[in-house]
């Protein structure tokens, strides 16, 4: 166990609807990432939150959202949800963004977009 | 051109063998590298990192990395079944708005 939760577990919603996915970092951590995994694929980077400011972005479109909060625990919000949005969210958290920044996993949240 | 290119596999070793997974880059500016495992239906675990050219050992993992040539590799030594997994390559370059790249992974089987 890592020590960062996510939540819900599972997710169901439909297509044009709007999603907010939570996470807590690990106790230390003040750096937070999501990613995109669709089945059979490396995870994808969406965008880096740290000190509650963005740092560094994907290739994902606007309508992925995100936040970051006093107590380095982070949103990802999806607007006008797509088919293709159905994946696993994975959520990391690390030390600091510097050179030491070995990401470390939450069990993740299974989005089905119908 | 993918910016993490691993060989899918899958990979069949078995048991006690050494297991040697590859992976190759193409960004050069990329600073930092990760190996994860990940089983079947769960998160990625973090399994190695290494900056510095060379090898880094951890128990019975050894990470490689040799940026001249944009490789990086790692090594299970006296493979277990339970080393039977997804493995992920993924590197990271704070230079160019901190970018993270993951490879598709690839597949790992030890055979008792």
């Amino acid at each position: 166990e890592t020590g960062v939760t996510q939540s819900p577990t599972h997710l169901i919603k439909t297509r044009g609807q709007q999603v907010t996915l939570r996470c807590s970092s690990q106790s230390g951590h003040n750096t937070v990432s999501w990613y995109q995994q669709a089945l059979g694929q490396g995870p994808q980077f969406i965008f880096q939150y740290y000190r509650e400011e963005e740092n560094g972005r994907g290739n994902f479109p606007p309508r992925f959202s995100g936040l970051q909060f006093p107590n380095y625990s982070s949103e990802l919000n999806v607007n006008a949800l797509e088919l293709d949005d159905s994946a696993l969210y994975l959520c990391a958290s690390s030390p600091d963004p510097g050179i030491r920044n070995e990401q470390f996993f939450g069990p993740g949240t299974r989005l089905t977009v119908l | 051109q993918k910016e993490v290119e691993q060989n899918s596999g899958p990979l069949s070793v078995p048991e006690g063998a050494i297991a040697s997974l590859n992976c190759t880059y193409s960004d050069r500016g990329s600073q930092s590298f990760f190996w994860y495992r990940q089983y079947s239906g769960k998160s990625p675990e973090l399994i190695m990192f290494i900056y510095s050219n060379g090898d880094k050992e951890d128990g019975r993992f050894t990470a490689q990395l040799n940026k001249a040539s944009q490789y990086v590799s790692l090594l299970i030594r006296d493979s277990q079944p339970s080393d039977s997994a997804t493995y992920l390559c993924a590197v990271n370059n704070r230079g160019t708005g901190n970018q993270f790249y993951f490879g598709t992974g690839t597949s790992l089987t030890v055979i008792p």
